[in-house]
């Protein structure tokens, strides 16, 4: 149980195209999204936190206009990169926590590596 | 805001021998710390996760203190083996809020 999935795992863009990133949970409800990026040897930075239904909460310095997040399920939330750059190249991760029992827990999904050319 | 310290960045053992990985918190009212385990390229995976009212839990060969009062935690492994090399990452929640903070990580590796 508590399966997330992420698509696409890989993603090469030109400068200034926009890209989306779905996250899906698969076997439960997801209230709470949350997306991550990580570079290299680093450690996860929180990006925004999503609730099914309302408007994302962005971390402090995350352009919210660039980095657009719809979380229109209690099973999928979307991050959206706009008019991406080389800088945006990164590792974007989502994680899903649920209700109840899963309520603490933040389940990863295999990450998008996004390459911006 | 709530902080996580963990240490050490780089941890080298011995297969068969014992790795502990310690993070520090600041926020007293943290209840929640979970361990998560990351290869190369891949996602983080929850290995083993602790809430404040227990002091120490244990699976197998991965075990986890709690020190509440010190507000610090640790990761044990105990006869480690190769495919015990990876990131490894503690994190706690910032209370009232609904994220986790993560430890900026211990790369561990299994010499054989």
């Amino acid at each position: 149980g508590a399966v997330v999935s992420q698509h696409p795992s890989r993603v090469i863009c030109k400068s200034g195209t926009s890209v989306k990133i779905e996250c899906r949970s698969l076997d439960f409800q997801a209230t709470t999204m949350f997306w991550y990026r990580q570079f290299p040897k680093q450690s996860l930075m929180l990006m925004a936190t999503s609730n099914e239904g309302s408007k994302a909460t962005y971390e402090q310095g995350v352009e919210k206009d660039k980095f657009l997040i719809n979380h229109a399920s209690l099973t999928l939330s979307t991050l959206t990169v706009t008019s991406a750059h080389p800088e945006d190249s990164s590792f974007y991760i989502c994680s899903a926590r649920g209700a109840g029992a899963l309520t603490d827990t933040q389940y990863f999904g295999p990450g998008t590596r996004l390459t911006v050319l | 805001g709530e902080n996580v310290e963990q240490h050490p960045s780089t941890l080298s053992v011995q297969e068969g021998d014992s790795a502990v990985i310690k993070c520090t918190y600041s926020d007293s009212a943290s209840n929640y710390f979970p361990w998560y385990k990351q290869e190369l390229g891949k996602r983080p995976q929850l290995i083993i996760d602790i809430r404040s009212n227990v002091g120490e839990k244990k699976d197998q060969r991965i075990a986890v203190t709690l020190n509440k009062t010190a507000k610090h935690f640790s990761l044990h492994i105990t006869e480690t083996q190769p495919e015990d090399s990876a990131v490894y990452f503690c994190a706690a929640p910032i209370q009232g809020a609904q994220k986790l903070v993560f430890g900026q990580g211990t790369r561990l590796t299994i010499n054989p």
